[in-house]
């Protein structure tokens, strides 16, 4: 399997733009799990989803953010406007069900985000 | 919530040395995991470890879930472990897996 596949690796952008990231799990797994990472705050959940469903999304920052799961094999976590404070590493990762695999929490390499 | 706490934050070595990692998690912790965060930001997963020891070479990891701590072991340190390392825990349905702060360690040759 190619793992937990993100994009784009990397994003510049201004202030205000919309910013979408993009994420594939790995085939089987169905959570799905959106990270922040800053110096400031380490690593934050934002949303998990389960079976494509959000479950738990008290971590999203403000109604700037949303994040959404069409199908089992893709998730999209979107910023719009896109603010200064926002630049961070974003990371996707995946989890099988129980008895699925062996119990590990995979992530992609992230997506780092900019916003000037 | 679910409380995830390491230590130490730092640590610095001298390659070869032995180290040992610690977290401690709250009572609703399950599920736990560790990674290791590279200088070049991927965090692999290391071990996923509920309970009991496992082993991976040169690194072993114990939970003891009735007292609510991990360890991390690391022996015969090499330059390439360096890095942040992370746990992280799941909640009651094994989900909303939160990590600690990490411990940064550093492997000097």
């Amino acid at each position: 399997d190619a793992g937990v596949i993100q994009s784009p690796r990397h994003e510049v952008t201004e202030m205000g733009q919309e910013v979408t990231l993009r994420c594939k799990p790995i085939s089987g797994h169905n959570s799905l799990f959106w990270y922040r990472q800053t110096m400031m705050r380490g690593l934050e959940l934002l949303i998990y989803f389960n079976n494509n469903v959000p479950i738990d999304d008290s971590g999203m920052p403000e109604d700037r953010f949303s994040a959404k799961m069409p199908n089992a094999s893709f998730s999209t976590l979107k910023i719009q406007p896109s603010e200064p404070r926002d630049s961070a590493v974003y990371f996707c990762a995946s989890w099988p069900p129980p008895g699925g695999g062996t119990g590990e929490l995979f992530f992609g390499e992230g997506s780092r985000l900019t916003v000037l | 919530g679910i409380q995830v706490e390491q230590s130490p934050p730092d640590l610095i070595l001298q390659e070869g040395a032995n180290s040992t990692l610690r977290c401690n998690f709250s009572d609703s912790v399950n599920n736990l995991q560790w990674f290791h965060q590279n200088p070049w930001g991927q965090l692999i997963n290391l071990f996923y470890i509920p309970s009991g020891t496992k082993q991976n070479g040169r690194l072993s990891a114990t939970t003891v879930a009735t007292e609510r701590y991990s360890l991390l072991y690391i022996s015969s340190s090499q330059t390439t472990d360096s890095g942040v390392y992370f746990c992280a825990g799941g909640d009651n349905y094994g989900q909303n897996f939160v990590f600690g702060p990490g411990t940064r360690l550093s492997v000097l040759p």
